[in-house]
C-alpha cells in the first residue's frame, strides 16, 4: 500500500542552524502539506502545497520557514534559524487531489532544537 | 471561530467494555469530518471521512457517526490494541484546504 515517506526521522540542532525536512508524497498525488505538533499538544497546520506554489499558509507559516518540491517525488520544509520553540514533530501529508479530500500522513520527523 | 473540541481527554477501558468519543464542532463551511488514529511517536493513521449528517462508516470494531453539530466514535468491545490517541479532524469548503485537529482522546485498554 503506497505511503507517505520521512527522513529523518529524528533530526538535531543547534538554534540558529538551518534544517531541511524531507518528505516522499504518495506517488500521484497532488496536494502537499506540513503540519506540526509540539509535545503534548494539537496536531497544527503550516502550509499546503499545490502546482508548485503555496496554496495556503498559517500564522505559525512566517518567513523562517519555506517549502519546496525540488523534483517529482520530493517535498521539502526549510527552517531557517531555528528556534528552541521549534522543536516539535513535523509531518507531512498528501491529498490525491481526485475528489476525496482525505489526507494521509508520513511517520514525523522529530526535530529537537538545542 | 472555527473550533473543534474532542472529549473525554483521557479513557481507560477494560477489555470488552465498549464505549463512545465524542468530537464536537463550531465550523463554517464544512467539507468533512476525519477520524485519525496516533500511536505514540507517529503520525496519524486515517480511520473514516464523514460528509454528511447520518452518515456511519465502520471498520472493525470502530464505528463512526455524523451529526449537525458533532461526530461519535463508537468502540465495540475493545482490545488493548486498540490503545492509542484518537484525532477528530475537520476540513473546509474549496476542498483540498487545511485540516484543523482536535486535541485528540487518549485510550487506554487494559486487558
Amino acid at each position: 500500500e503506497p505511503e507517505v515517506t520521512q527522513t529523518p526521522s529524528h533530526q538535531v540542532t543547534q538554534m540558529g542552524q538551518e534544517v531541511i525536512l524531507r518528505c516522499v508524497p504518495i506517488s500521484n498525488h497532488l496536494y502537499f502539506y506540513w503540519y506540526r505538533q509540539i509535545l503534548g499538544q494539537k496536531v497544527e497546520f503550516l502550509v499546503s502545497f499545490y502546482n508548485n506554489e503555496i496554496s495556503e499558509k498559517s500564522e505559525i507559516f512566517d518567513d523562517q520557514f519555506s517549502v519546496e518540491r525540488p523534483d517529482g517525488s520530493n517535498f521539502t520544509l526549510k527552517i531557517r534559524s531555528t528556534k528552541l520553540e521549534d522543536s516539535a514533530m513535523y509531518f507531512c501529508a498528501s491529498n490525491s487531489g481526485t475528489g476525496v479530500d482525505t489526507q494521509y500522513f508520513g511517520p514525523g520527523t522529530r526535530l529537537t532544537v538545542l | 471561530e472555527d473550533q473543534v473540541t474532542q472529549s473525554p481527554e483521557a479513557l481507560r477501558l477494560q477489555e470488552g467494555e465498549s464505549s463512545s468519543l465524542n468530537c464536537s464542532y463550531t465550523v463554517s463551511g464544512l467539507r468533512g469530518l476525519f477520524w485519525y488514529r496516533q500511536d505514540p511517536g507517529k503520525g496519524p493513521e486515517f480511520l473514516f471521512t464523514l460528509y454528511s449528517a447520518g452518515e456511519e462508516k465502520e471498520k472493525e470494531r470502530l464505528k463512526a457517526t455524523l451529526t449537525k453539530k458533532e461526530s461519535f466514535l463508537h468502540i465495540t468491545a475493545p482490545k488493548p490494541e486498540d490503545s492509542a490517541t484518537y484525532l477528530c479532524a475537520l476540513g473546509f469548503s474549496g476542498g483540498y484546504n487545511k485540516l484543523i485537529f482536535g486535541a485528540g482522546t487518549r485510550l487506554a485498554v487494559h486487558p
